[in-house]
């Protein structure tokens, strides 16, 4: 069974510019979810997504968008990059949805983005 | 809004003590509580959730809703435990939408 991977590990971008964070979910999963970790704190939810449709969203602007595609893998986009956006940004996958359905979400290894 | 304090930024204890990581918590209804963790150059992984009540790896946390807290505890602290702990919190029952704490990190030295 395949781990949740994302891609890239590492990217460097400037202020303004628009960035495109790649999540491929757990084999049999169908909800995925990403985080923000900034550097000293814990992650901190931004969305999640179940059957390609968003389903839940935390405290971040509308230029945090995201899409999941009929494999269950996931982007997540970010528009007019700030200094504040850098971050660890991790994607988490589970199976099903609801709360009669819990099942453990898996963390993927990040993507640590970086903004100049 | 919810909320999760983890006080502690860093515990360090002597290998074989007891260990306490403190979680408290706010928020007016009833919440999941869960316990992650990350070893050293591994990724974020469950290690133990109010509900299950089990006990992995030695460490139980219970949940004190009268106190509004769920530690983390473990009798004999062992080398192997060094890592970041973080206490997390569900209120959509999915257990996907988490608010997590800053995180402790645990040293056990020799």
């Amino acid at each position: 069974e395949t781990g949740v991977t994302q891609s890239p590990t590492h990217l460097i971008k400037t202020r303004g510019q628009q960035v495109t964070l790649r999540c491929s979910s757990q084999s049999g999963h169908n909800t995925v979810s990403w985080y923000q970790q900034a550097l000293g704190q814990g992650p901190q939810f931004i969305f999640q997504y179940y059957r390609e449709e968003e389903n839940g969203r935390g405290n971040f602007p509308p230029r945090f968008s995201g899409l999941q595609f009929p494999n269950y893998s996931s982007e997540l986009n970010v528009n007019a990059l700030e200094l504040d956006d850098s971050a660890l940004y991790l994607c988490a996958s589970r199976r099903g949805m609801g709360p009669d359905s819990y099942n453990e979400q898996f963390f993927g290894p990040g993507t640590r983005l970086t903004v100049l | 809004a919810q909320r999760v304090t983890q006080p502690e930024k860093l515990l360090s204890v002597f290998k074989g003590a007891p260990v306490e990581l403190k979680c408290n918590y706010s928020y007016s209804g009833s919440p999941e509580l869960f316990w992650y963790v990350q070893y050293s150059r591994q990724r974020l992984q469950l290690l133990l959730r109010h509900i299950s009540r089990e006990s992995i790896k030695g460490f139980t946390a219970d949940l004190n809703k009268g106190e509004t807290s769920f530690h983390l505890k473990k009798p004999f602290a062992q080398e192997e435990d060094s890592a970041m702990y973080y206490c997390a919190l569900s209120v959509s029952g999915t257990a996907s939408k988490l608010t997590f704490g800053t995180g402790t990190r645990l040293q056990v030295t020799l």
